[in-house]
């Protein structure tokens, strides 16, 4: 089946710091990949639509500009998020649509900023 | 916007016992429905979908049935063995602009021998 993977799986990272993470689609190529946000004990929260070659399509309420995104290639999107804060410690997880429509998840990314 | 309601866990049962997690939606229009799982240390994976009214979704043995009427998403199986220990989660997609999933909170299922 198709396999996303998401680098690093966990990054412990200073506060005023940038964190980038990985979201690769290993054996299909996706137009369109998807971050998503959650938080313990709650459900996954759509944080931006990441389309190859354009700009990504943000959620109402997630700030564009702490949120990098960057969708280089089929088979590539990367999420940075600028000047980390503790409030920005999270697991984030990243999807890539495949041609048809289903959405195959990363296993995660898992930000502690201290 | 689209919202998604499932039972919280954790729900515990024993092997072999009958298994169902409730699902409900609110959506606009007519959304695709789905149901994930994710196992320990692992993404999320489909466990099983269907994309239009009466559509039965099936899969591992898992069974869920897209119901209008009472805008829900049932998921059931018959028999659950200790391998299906895992967090469901139910989604729907509307489609538009945005196009990503909604979920539900998830639901923590622990299978006991």
């Amino acid at each position: 089946g198709a396999v996303v993977s998401q680098h690093p799986s966990w990054v412990i990272c200073k506060s005023g710091t940038s964190v980038k993470i990985e979201c690769r689609s290993l054996d299909f190529q996706a137009t369109t990949m998807f971050w998503y946000r959650q938080f313990p004990k709650q459900s996954l929260m759509l944080m931006a639509t990441s389309n190859e070659g354009s700009k990504a399509t943000y959620e109402q309420g997630v700030e564009k500009d702490k949120f990098l995104i960057n969708h280089a290639s089929l088979t590539l999107s990367t999420l940075t998020v600028t000047s980390a804060h503790p409030e920005d410690s999270s697991f984030y997880i990243c999807s890539a649509r495949s041609l048809t429509e289903t959405q195959y998840f990363g296993p995660g990314t898992r930000l502690l900023v201290l | 916007g689209d919202s998604v309601t499932q039972m919280e866990g954790p729900v515990t049962l024993s092997e072999e016992a009958f298994l169902t997690i409730n699902c409900t939606y609110t959506a606009t229009g007519y959304p695709s429905l789905f149901w994930y799982v994710q196992y320990p240390g692992e993404g999320l994976q489909l466990l099983l979908k269907a994309t239009k009214a009466d559509d039965k979704g099936s899969n591992k043995g898992f069974e869920a049935t897209y119901r209008k009427e009472t805008t829900s998403f049932h998921l059931e199986k018959g028999s659950v063995q200790v391998s299906d220990s895992a967090v469901y989660f139910c989604a729907c997609h509307s489609g538009g602009g945005a196009d990503g999933l909604t979920f539900g909170k998830g639901t923590h299922l622990i299978i006991q021998p």
